[in-house]
């Protein structure tokens, strides 16, 4: 099972800064890396995939980046709506696995 | 509108059986694979199945191997997941999610919640 280990826990910025969100294999995963937004109370939304594809309808201040073991999802400037938990999730091989989450908070 | 709901959702003792079931709409539900992913309360997302069309390949975790089965009704446009011998560490929201030539999950309905206690 390839682990994925996000970091960090928690990252505390403020509106107009720049996010830096890691994520981290076990082992490669190619470019099979995910990144999804969860906001309290709601489902996931898919954010990236396939490491930098941006999905429909996702703002262009979010991007994402990497290969093999190293991956990052970088927010270019936080709006007060980017504020939430991030999972990636890999999808090279069984079983499907996702990170254990990234909240960002306010600062 | 393109959407999927979840229903059958409940409270259930360990070893019991429960039934939950996905409808979509808006969208040619044959033609994709879907899959359903938990949430145990305040914890983080794990992948619990995932399936192509009808007739196709299944997938599981070993979590949950040999007691769950995910199935579906393209004519009814319904993911199911026959859930059996539940444990207390089954509880979880439960979601459906549409995936995209695979396996990524672009749409996902709102949950169910699923209570395992004695």
């Amino acid at each position: 099972e390839i682990v994925l280990t996000q970091s960090p826990a928690t990252l505390s910025l403020s509106p107009g800064e720049r996010a830096t969100l890691s994520c981290r294999a076990s082992q490669s995963v190619s470019n099979y890396l995910t990144w999804y937004q969860q906001k309290p109370g709601q489902a996931p939304r898919l954010l990236i995939y396939d490491t930098s594809n941006r999905a429909t309808g996702i703002p262009a201040r979010f991007s994402g980046s990497g290969s093999g073991t190293d991956f990052t999802l970088t927010i270019s400037s936080l709006e007060p709506e980017d504020f939430a938990v991030y999972y990636c999730q890999q999808r090279a091989s069984w079983p499907i696995t996702f990170g254990q989450g990234t909240r960002l908070e306010i600062k | 509108d393109v959407q999927m709901l979840e229903s059958g959702g409940d409270s259930i003792q360990p070893g019991g059986t429960l039934r939950l079931s996905c409808v979509a709409s808006g969208f040619t539900f044959s033609t994709y694979a879907m899959s359903w992913v938990r949430q145990a309360p305040g914890k983080g997302l794990e992948w619990v199945s995932s399936m192509f069309g009808s007739g196709g390949d299944t997938y599981y975790p070993d979590s949950v191997r040999g007691r769950f089965t995910i199935s579906r009704d393209d004519s009814k446009n319904t993911l199911y997941l026959q859930m059996n011998s539940l444990r207390v560490e089954d509880t979880a929201i439960y979601y459906c999610a549409r995936s995209i030539p695979y396996w990524h999950f672009d749409l996902w309905g709102r949950g169910a919640l699923v209570t395992v206690s004695s």
